[in-house]
């Protein structure tokens, strides 16, 4: 029962800007709690891509990046390329528990 | 590089208990400003939060799953463990453990991941 809400999907063409947006509430990111982002590949883990809204960990690349405003969030892919296709997922915190969104999957055309 | 790796049993019965351990390396895990959590995803689906253990033993619970879930610490084997007892079909699914950054509520570290199925 995700709380945070994240379109089942996005597509783009090699090299375009896609972005990947996650809905919250009053009781999580409204709440001033900071939103984190995961990629997982097909068949592995998730990996950290973004934490605390918009701060990348050391080898994520700037093409990735993060927002956060009011009840929402957003993850911006610019220059899309074929090994960023994958599900995303976006995680904060709501009564004293960590929730996850829906995932989106990113189709490379 | 700290690294995270789950086993256990990968076939649990209906009814009975499921029990994974994640043994950590590259790293204590009883250093402060950490804690260490379960994570699981049934197949297909996303990701869902099961609890975790704070480095200094305290544990808190997704409500959801609380009265069937403990999680528990062996600092001696530098691991800690999952136990999830009643277990229906539901509950198949690929169990990740991960260290959690303490209050500022992200995962920075995965293991792989081990499928649990539930099925007689």
């Amino acid at each position: 029962q995700s709380v945070l809400t994240q379109p089942p999907s996005v597509s783009g063409a090699p090299g375009q800007r896609v972005t990947i947006s996650c809905t919250g509430s009053s009781s999580n990111i409204g709440a001033g709690y900071d939103v984190h982002w995961y990629q997982q590949l097909p068949g592995t883990a998730p990996k950290l891509l973004i934490y605390g809204n918009s701060n990348r960990p050391s080898g994520v690349p700037d093409r990735f990046s993060g927002s956060k405003s009011g009840t929402s969030a957003s993850l911006a892919i610019t220059g899309l390329q074929a090994e960023d296709e994958a599900d995303y997922y976006c995680q904060s915190y709501d009564s004293s528990l960590s929730v996850f969104g829906t995932g989106t999957k990113v189709t490379v055309l | 590089q700290l690294q995270l790796q789950e086993s256990g049993s990968g076939l649990v019965k209906p009814s009975q208990t499921l029990s994974l351990t994640c043994a950590v390396s590259g790293g204590s895990i009883s250093s402060g400003g950490y804690s260490w959590s379960w994570i699981r995803q049934p197949p297909g689906k996303g990701l869902e939060w099961i609890g975790y253990i704070y480095h200094s033993g305290s544990t808190y619970y997704n409500p959801s799953l609380k009265s069937r879930v403990t999680i528990s610490v062996d600092r001696s084997k530098n691991q800690f463990s999952l136990k999830l007892s009643s277990v229906t079909a539901a509950d198949t699914a690929v169990y990740y453990c991960a260290r959690e950054v303490a209050m500022e509520y992200y995962f920075d570290y995965w293991g792989q991941g081990t499928l649990v199925t539930v099925s007689s």
